[in-house]
């Protein structure tokens, strides 16, 4: 089945360091992949769709300069957090799916950000 | 209105029952369907997607959807405590997925 790869898987650092974050298929191309935010005992929160060659499209209220977001090569998107600060800290989980955007989704495992 | 609603839970089953998730969801136009479980501390996994009116059966899993009703459901039969987690109803339209809140089912040995 498809597998997403997502690293690192915990992040621990400083208020104001910039933290990459990859999203990876391994067995499958991915011309979009999708990034969310998801705080303790909430749902998930699209922050941005990831497209292959092209800028991301970033949910409202989702600051583009703060969350970059890079797709260069149909296999893999990062997502950076610029000069990040304790309101940052929170569980990051990318997607993606074979086929069309209806085919389901497969999620990394997570990235669980701690900005001290 | 939130696009996506699920009953919020806590749901308790005793093992061997059958627990029973609800969705409904706001756009119709919706055309895919798709139900998550998420452990504590760990990213969603994929069980089941639908994209028909009618019933979708795998394993102890079965997705009902009724379009006409905006309404998506998940019946897990013969429950077992490792189905303990959290289930995310989920559906695709304006080609991103929208999650409901989830509901957190227990089930007791």
């Amino acid at each position: 089945g498809a597998v997403v790869s997502q690293h690192p898987s915990w992040v621990i650092c400083k208020s104001g360091t910039s933290v990459k974050i990859e999203c990876r298929s391994l067995d499958f191309q991915a011309t979009t992949m999708f990034w969310y935010r998801q705080f303790p005992k909430q749902s998930l929160m699209l922050m941005a769709t990831s497209n292959e060659g092209s800028k991301a499209t970033y949910e409202q209220g989702v600051e583009k300069d703060k969350f970059l977001i890079n797709h260069a090569s149909l296999t893999l998107s990062t997502l950076t957090v610029t000069s990040a600060h304790p309101e940052d800290s929170s569980f990051y989980i990318c997607s993606a799916g074979e086929g069309q955007g209806n085919q389901p989704q497969h999620f990394g495992d997570g990235t669980r950000l701690s900005i001290l | 209105q939130k696009e996506v609603e699920q009953n919020s839970g806590p749901l308790s089953v005793p093992e061997g029952a059958i627990a029973s998730l609800n969705c409904t969801y706001s756009d119709r136009g919706s055309q895919s369907f798709f139900w998550y479980r998420q452990y504590s501390g760990k990213s969603p996994e994929l069980i089941m997607f639908i994209y028909s009116n009618g019933d979708k059966e795998d394993g102890r899993f079965t997705a009902q959807l009724n379009k006409a009703s905006q309404y998506v459901s998940l019946l897990i039969r013969d429950s077992q405590p490792s189905d303990s987690a959290t289930y995310l109803c989920a559906v695709f339209n304006d080609y991103k997925l929208s999650f409901g809140a989830g509901t957190t089912v227990t089930v007791r040995a």
